[in-house]
């Protein structure tokens, strides 16, 4: 099963709506990202968790807030966004998390994403 | 991460082989070409990577130049799924695990 899931698959929020963003995999990978997406723009990464901790975040406002809370399962919590928020917002997944030093060359398996969209 | 150079858009018709260049010329001696590709509203998908030798895949072929400065991803029999954003990524050598993803080309696949 090499299968990154993705709930929900559209969200349409206010700017003073709390949501969250969920997103599953079962492969036993040890990392865990979020990128975002904005139309016709590459991938961002915004946040990287490594063993369930965090370790890398990409100077994302704290309207976005991550939550690892088990190996298999990583969360967005949103909350206050602005309409430019409004984008892809993807999960991904690998085997071996980054060590100092190292770079990791395990590929990366990404969800479909949650389109977003803020009004 | 290495700068990577990709053509915006590129035709392929159907059957043919579609070849993508990239080029990478500041890449480093540890650092991997990665090719990933983005089918419209969905994730991207890992498609092949390689460090200095050619690979091939169930997906594609990647053939790097000997000088690395370059490479070109070849899908052998293009068909209409494959119209996607192809993206090729050179991997950062040390620390961070995670992708840089360039504009990338746009590869649409004509009957």
């Amino acid at each position: 099963d090499t299968e990154v899931t993705q709930t929900p698959k559209h969200l349409v929020m206010g700017m003073t709506n709390k949501k969250s963003l969920k997103c599953e995999q079962h492969m036993g990978h040890r990392a865990m990202y979020w990128y975002k997406q904005k139309a016709k723009k590459p991938p961002e990464l915004m946040f990287v968790y490594s063993y369930e901790k965090l370790s890398i975040n990409e100077s994302v406002p704290s309207r976005f807030s991550p939550e690892c809370p088990n190996s298999s399962l990583l969360n967005l919590h949103l909350h206050a966004l602005q309409p430019e928020d409004s984008a892809l917002y993807l999960c991904a997944s690998s085997q071996d998390p980054p060590y100092r030093g190292f770079s990791s060359t395990d590929t990366q398996y990404f969800g479909p994403g949650t389109r977003l969209t803020v009004l | 991460d290495a700068k990577t150079t990709q053509p915006p858009s590129m035709d392929c018709a159907e059957g043919r082989a579609a070849n993508l260049p990239c080029n990478h010329s500041t890449i480093s001696g540890n650092e991997y070409v990665y090719w990933y590709r983005q089918i419209h509203s969905q994730g991207p998908q890992y498609i092949i990577h390689g460090l200095k030798n050619n690979e091939t895949n169930e997906m594609a072929s990647l053939i790097i130049t000997e000088d690395r400065k370059s490479s070109t991803l070849i899908l052998p029999h293009a068909t209409l799924r494959d119209t996607a954003v192809y993206y090729c990524i050179v991997r950062e050598q040390t620390g961070a695990n995670n992708l840089f993803f360039g504009t990338g080309t746009r590869l649409t696949v004509i009957p």
